[in-house]
């Protein structure tokens, strides 16, 4: 299937918000409650900041929330942090089998 | 605490085949599904694989699908990724990723360092 569609890049300034969009399809994003996102900083693995659309793992700063409507999924950091600068990947489950995921083509954050 | 260690990445001639390794450590291995993702230089995320707890369900995606297997022994705490025909696309580095799964949805909540996989033109 398809790559779910990210917006290649997104910035704001220190403190304020920035919102990343991950659009998929009815039968992915749209279909089920398995939208995560990952935060991944240059050279390192992936880490897991959101789950099941809107839940934090334990330790992952309440400045970090998630959202869905219809087929587009939304991940919002407040406050921006120096620290947030990096790219961020949606990903959801995508039927047909249980273990069939599909992520986000990737969005680069920058902290102004 | 979690531990996924990946080995077995190198440079391999275009046609030829590795095998990855992914040592898992700090849970209980044969309770969780499992999954290959890889990172070409500079690209997104792709999703190439996964195999359930017990081995009894894989899943592959198109790109790889006859060309790579996913395995695991359960005795060993270890999962492999058995890949041939190996073509310069294949290029990546490979991340052994555990999935969490609660009652309503499953996500990928632990990533190893990755395993670099060089197919040269």
């Amino acid at each position: 299937q398809s790559a779910l569609t990210q917006p290649p890049s997104a910035s704001g300034s220190h403190g304020q918000s920035v919102t990343i969009s991950c659009t998929g399809t009815s039968s992915d994003v749209g279909g089920y409650k398995y939208v995560s996102w990952y935060q991944q900083h240059p050279g390192k693995a992936p880490k897991l900041m959101i789950y099941e659309v809107s839940k934090r793992p334990s330790g992952v700063p309440d400045r970090f929330s998630g959202s869905k409507s219809g087929n587009t999924a939304s991940l919002t950091v407040s406050g921006l942090q120096a620290e947030d600068e990096a790219d961020y990947y949606c990903s959801s489950y995508a039927g047909s089998n249980k273990l069939n995921y599909v992520f986000g083509t990737g969005t680069k954050v920058t902290v102004l | 605490e979690v531990q996924l260690e990946e080995s077995g990445g190198g440079l391999v001639q275009p046609g030829g085949s590795l095998r990855l390794s992914c040592s898992a450590s700090g849970f209980t291995f044969n309770t969780y599904d499992m999954h290959w993702v890889r990172q070409a230089p500079g690209r997104g995320l792709e999703h190439v694989s996964g195999v359930s707890n017990n081995g009894g369900s894989t899943y592959y995606a198109d790109s790889v699908k006859g060309r790579f297997t996913i395995s695991r022994d359960n005795s060993k705490n270890t999962l492999y990724l058995q890949m041939s025909s190996l073509r310069v696309e294949d290029t990546a580095v490979y991340y052994c990723v555990r999935t969490y799964c609660s009652s309503t949805s499953c996500t990928f909540d632990n990533w190893g360092q990755g395993t670099l996989v060089t197919v040269p033109s």
